[in-house]
């Protein structure tokens, strides 16, 4: 079975400071790793990706991936109160279905 | 690019009714996806379609669940015989083949 977990939380950040979220899976053979963003009540948007073949940034944002310790990580840098949602980390084998944590709730405080 | 659209929005049955809920991928997107997702949890994956061609099950589908797409284009979930723990929101996601997946607004079903 294969499976992700991460931390329910929920992480309180100050406006402004860097929020570091993480997950890790347990199938090795994992190749592509995503980030949504859930609102309550909304559908999971996409915020972040990343392949088995190195970390990437993108504005505010930074994931990395650590292979030997099946290990994945979003930072959000200067973070805002808008940036207040559950964060679902998923990962995917073969570029087919997407295996979900269960997601960490943060919330920034202004 | 309109972005996956699902309809209805919300639907309330009671049990041992069925329902059907549509998605509308993104245009060029050839694969679509079908999730559920309950209070607190992830999305948990159903089935997926490449093209018109239905290429994996979940064991959580089970037979009184049904997947269609057609023509390629637009796919129905169909749940028969509805059951209170079938209460949940139901996701579609579409892409294109090994890229990554844009989800719909959901269809959140209440079964009471």
């Amino acid at each position: 079975q294969k499976e992700v977990e991460q931390n329910s939380g929920p992480l309180s950040v100050p406006e402004g400071a860097i929020a570091s979220l993480n997950c890790t899976y347990s199938d090795r053979g994992s190749q592509s790793f995503f980030w949504y963003r859930q609102y309550s009540g909304k559908s999971p948007e996409l915020i972040m990706f990343i392949y088995s073949n190195g970390d990437k940034e993108d504005g505010r944002f930074t994931a990395q991936l650590n292979k030997a310790s099946q290990y994945v990580s979003l930072l959000i840098r200067d973070s805002q109160p808008s940036d207040s949602a559950t964060y679902l980390c998923a990962v995917t084998e073969y570029g087919n279905k997407l295996v979900f944590g269960a997601g960490t709730i943060l919330r920034v405080k202004s | 690019d309109t972005g996956v659209s699902q309809d209805p929005r919300h639907k309330i049955t009671k049990r041992g009714q069925n329902v059907t809920f549509r998605c509308d991928p993104i245009s060029e997107h050839n694969r679509l996806y079908w999730y559920r997702q309950t209070l607190g949890q992830g999305p948990e994956f159903l089935t997926y379609f490449q093209n018109e061609a239905q290429l994996e099950k979940s064991r959580l589908l089970s037979d009184r669940f049904s997947a269609e797409r057609p023509k390629g284009s637009f796919s129905t979930l169909e749940i028969q015989r509805t059951e209170q723990g079938d209460s949940a929101m139901y996701l579609c996601a579409s892409s294109l083949v090994t890229s990554e997946q844009y989800f719909g607004p959901g269809t959140r079903l209440t079964v009471t």
